[in-house]
């Protein structure tokens, strides 16, 4: 069963640095999203993604944050300069349809920022 | 700003119970999502609504959609130890690219 993959599982860094992660969505899906989850609080969207542009972001995706697509089949996420608040689960998600598509998600990956 | 909320945010059951999970949101929108989350564990897709009146089901699970009152319902028969988990309701804004997440509803099942 196709699946979306994240790595890495889970990242210590330090504050202040730069910290980029990875997912494979779903082969045939053409929307991605990043959300990330606090202590396993509450799911926070963060962008969205398709056609190769942000086609949505919240107000936690500041200049700190950017997506690329940099080929056909990965999608990043990058903080440039981490900040203890970064520090929390982040799931990618894709989905078929814009509309009407439920999400399917990664496992996520863990950032810890000392 | 489109707000989701549940009710209740913590429930604890006994095991062959029956209990309802409430979502409520804020704007107008026909589409309605219930995720599964094991502890430490990503989301899991349970249900997909996707217009006013929908009722889907699944084992002992059941939701449902009033987009007239902005309201789901995630109906839990006969409650067993491994129904414990949170569960989350998504809302996709109309004419947005995002779906919301409710605050989650963290259930625990005792035997």
């Amino acid at each position: 069963e196709p699946e979306v993959t994240q790595t890495p599982s889970h990242q210590v860094t330090q504050m202040g640095q730069e910290v980029i992660l990875r997912c494979v969505p779903i082969s045939n899906h053409l929307y991605f999203y990043w959300y990330r989850q606090i202590l396993g609080q509450k799911v926070e969207f963060l962008v969205s993604f398709y056609n190769n542009e942000i086609s949505e972001k919240s107000e936690i995706f500041d200049d700190q944050f950017s997506v690329e697509r940099p080929d056909g089949s990965n999608f990043t996420l990058k903080i440039r300069s981490t900040k203890l608040e970064d520090s929390a689960m982040y799931f990618c998600a894709s989905s078929r349809s814009a509309r009407g598509g439920e999400l399917f998600f990664g496992e996520g990956s863990r950032l810890t920022v000392l | 700003e489109l707000k989701v909320e549940q009710n209740p945010l913590f429930l604890s059951m006994q095991e062959g119970k029956n209990y309802t999970i409430y979502c409520n949101y804020s704007t107008t929108s026909d589409r309605l999502y219930w995720y599964r989350q094991d502890p430490g564990k990503s989301l899991e897709s349970l249900f997909v609504l996707l217009s006013n009146g929908a009722v889907k089901q699944e084992g002992r699970l059941m939701a449902s959609l009033d987009t007239k009152a902005r309201l789901s319902t995630l109906h839990i028969t006969a409650a067993v130890h491994d129904l414990s988990a949170t569960y989350f309701c998504a809302v996709d804004m109309t004419g947005t690219y995002k779906y919301i997440f409710g605050t989650g509803t963290r259930l625990k099942v005792l035997a």
